[in-house]
């Protein structure tokens, strides 16, 4: 049980918008920024999105996150057959001393 | 280039010891916090632990907590993991990761207010680890 809450798939069509959900708590998405990741399988995750809705370097824009309160979202635009693999979202947890949560991860498939 | 190359994984028993190494490049190591995070097979991901540049502050998941130590040698670009008690549940894949805290000012009622973000941008490849009997 992930302390981030993805769905665990999404689908969309080439040149589709399709949006991503990751849902937490006050003592992470509600206190701090939201990152999300892209993981082809078989390699390691790549940082995709970062405080919230910042793109780092060589990201397209077709890539684009937002943040609400506890909730954020990731939304890719113009999908390509490229675009599929597992995203995930992460966020620091201030309980305790503090810790990294993610999300369960969301499978995206391009039909 | 910025990299990070992990080493150390392999077969050990329930019980048994590993430590792994990861060997930084291509940017000043000893400037950030660096984290472990484990991937099991077919499983989400699942950050480990993590270290402040000069070891003083060190967090850990509950589930590793008195059987994992993580540790850094800024002398030579290096984190390290050591892994003791393991179990079939440690099965998985280790990443390297740098550890980002962007520090920014804001003004609030008159005082300057210095506020994080948090994000890990660089990982590994990887290096596996596999409990079993």
């Amino acid at each position: 049980q992930s302390v981030l809450t993805q769905p665990p798939s999404a689908s969309g069509t080439p040149g589709q918008r399709i949006t991503i959900s990751c849902s937490g708590s006050n003592s992470n998405i509600g206190s701090n920024t939201v990152n999300w990741y892209q993981q082809v399988p078989g390699t390691a995750p790549q940082l995709l999105i970062y405080n919230n809705d910042q793109r780092p370097s060589g990201v397209p824009y077709r890539f684009s996150g937002s943040k609400s309160g506890t909730s954020a979202s990731l939304a890719i635009s113009g999908l390509q057959s490229e675009d599929e693999a597992d995203y995930y979202c992460a966020a620091w947890d201030d309980s305790l001393n503090g810790l990294w949560v993610f999300g369960g991860g969301t499978k995206l498939t391009v039909l | 280039e910025v990299q990070l190359v992990e080493s150390g994984g392999g077969l050990v028993q329930p019980g048994g010891s590993l430590r792994l190494s990861c060997a930084a490049s291509g940017f000043t190591f000893s400037s950030y916090w660096m984290s472990w995070v484990r991937q099991a097979p077919g499983k989400g991901l699942e950050w480990v632990a993590n270290i402040k540049q000069d070891e003083s502050e060190k967090n850990y998941v509950d589930s590793v907590k008195g059987r994992f130590t993580i540790s850094r040698d800024n002398a030579k670009n290096s984190l390290y993991l050591q892994m003791n008690s393991l179990r079939a549940e440690d099965t998985a894949v280790y990443y390297c990761v740098r550890d980002v805290r962007q520090g920014y000012n804001s003004m609030v009622r008159g005082r300057v207010i210095t506020s994080y973000y948090y994000y890990m941008d660089v990982w590994g490849k990887g290096t596996t680890v596999t409990v079993s009997s």
